[in-house]
């Protein structure tokens, strides 16, 4: 069974600076893919950056960096030079290929950037 | 590209009532899945289809719900009666299907509200 855990309640952070929004995950598939997906206010759920479970460099999408650790089974988002923006719920997930696709996802972080 | 999209974007409706939830997919994709958001139990997928077809349903929670996709661009989410506890967010999200990990892209979602 596949299971991820964001154990964070709550994250501050001062406008432009970095932070790390945690995730570690547990499965016993080989082959699985790592998503972090951000709600704003308003609702929707937007895909940020994807990390393959054989892709051997960290992912990074702009300002999105994903500190995948698989010995660890972490796989930690970074935001460099945050902006208010960014204020919002992120969820980390996991799925595997094909017949087992599905999205199994964490109960999210939230995120509020300070001015 | 469109993205996914669904209808209503909001639905209040009465306990008893049939209620009926709307999804186009991107087009080209070969994946559709409906999931659910409550504040108690997170995201949670109720069903999934590949091509057209049902490939596991084991979150539906109930009889209540049925979901059918007639087509490779409309899938519909039913409830029937509505109760007051499927007042949720219902998020329908599309993938690729090319034999590997692939993004699902989600739509706006349909915020219900059972009275």
């Amino acid at each position: 069974a596949q299971k991820i855990t964001q154990t964070q309640p709550g994250m501050f952070v001062q406008e432009k600076e970095a932070v790390t929004l945690d995730c570690t995950y547990d499965t016993s598939d080989q082959s699985y893919g790592l998503f972090w997906y951000k709600q704003p206010s308003s609702g929707e759920m937007i895909f940020l950056i994807y990390q393959g479970s054989y892709d051997e460099q960290n992912a990074t999408e702009g300002r999105y960096s994903l500190n995948f650790q698989k010995a660890r089974k972490s796989a930690n988002l970074v935001i460099s030079a945050s902006q208010l923006g960014d204020s919002a719920m992120y969820f980390c997930a996991m799925t595997h290929t094909g017949a087992n696709s599905k999205l199994t996802f964490g109960k999210g972080i939230t995120l509020s950037v300070r001015p | 590209d469109a993205g996914v999209i669904q209808s209503p974007r909001h639905e209040v409706t009465e306990m008893g009532q049939e209620v009926t939830l709307r999804c186009k997919p991107i087009s080209g994709h070969d994946y559709l899945f409906w999931y659910r958001q409550t504040m108690m139990r997170g995201l949670e997928l109720l069903i999934y289809f590949n091509n057209n077809v049902p490939i596991d349903d084991s979150g539906m929670p109930e009889d209540r719900f049925s979901a059918k996709m007639p087509n490779a661009s409309f899938s519909t989410l039913k409830i029937q009666p509505s109760e007051p506890r499927d007042s949720a967010v219902y998020f329908c999200a599309s993938s690729l299907d090319r034999g590997a990990v692939e993004t699902q892209y989600f739509g706006p979602g349909t915020r219900l509200l059972v009275l």
